[in-house]
């Protein structure tokens, strides 16, 4: 069972709605990520928070905002979407450490429909 | 920059027989960690496997292993005994280095389908 719980797991939302997407990891984990997953496309990291703070930004529009409270929880803030914003969106952890061998553990996944 | 490449968008298996999902990836990095990954239809990924660049055996979990062939750039899944609860996505992963980033680049993925 996993560690990672993500909510909701499904949302519809119009262009002009704001919402947020939350995840909670259980694992005692260091480090937290947002991934985006498209239709049969791999995996497109967004955001990665390591001890609270955010260590990378891909270039993801201002649309999608981040926000780590604390070690265990994540928040994805979206507001203004367009419908190309529909996708999966998986949210992980890890322990992370200099070793580099850090296992991700994801949650469900929310499925967003922008309409 | 590292790369993983999985070539085969779809594969089929019988139940209760083995299959080998392909891999390969590209880095010019001496450390790095390789990652399988389960995603049913349902959404969620499934941490299956991990394989460390320095690891001189190939990595096993149930009916999962890992063949690791360095000088090939392969790591390549083995499912033994298939159950028509394997059908699913598959993804390889690699991770960069901590002092690069430490991020997990994902392959294309293969759709695995156990007929009964």
């Amino acid at each position: 069972e996993t560690g990672v719980t993500q909510t909701p797991r499904h949302l519809v939302m119009g262009m002009t709605n704001k919402k947020s997407l939350k995840c909670e990891q259980h694992l005692g984990h260091n480090a937290m990520y947002w991934y985006k997953q498209s239709a049969k496309k791999p995996l497109e990291l967004m955001f990665v928070y390591s001890l609270e703070e955010r260590v990378e930004n891909n270039s993801v529009p201002s649309r999608f905002s981040p926000e780590c409270p604390n070690s265990s929880h994540l928040f994805l803030h979206l507001h203004t979407l367009q419908p190309e914003d529909s996708a999966l969106y998986l949210c992980a952890s890890s322990q992370d450490g200099l070793a580099g061998e850090e296992t991700q553990y994801f949650g469900p996944g929310t499925r967003l429909l922008v309409l | 920059a590292q790369k993983i490449t999985q070539t085969q968008p779809g594969m089929f298996v019988q139940e209760k027989e083995a299959v080998t999902l392909d891999c390969t990836y590209d880095t010019s990095d001496q450390s790095y960690g390789l990652f399988w990954y389960k995603q049913p239809s349902s959404g969620e990924m499934i941490f299956l496997i991990y394989q460390g660049s320095y690891d001189e055996q190939n990595a096993t979990e149930g009916r999962y292993s890992l063949n690791f062939q360095k000088a090939r750039k392969s790591a390549n899944l083995v499912i033994s005994a298939s159950q028509l609860g394997d059908s699913a996505m598959y993804f390889c992963a690699m991770r960069e280095p901590y002092n690069q980033g430490g991020k997990l680049i994902f392959g294309q993925g293969t759709e695995l389908s156990v007929k009964p």
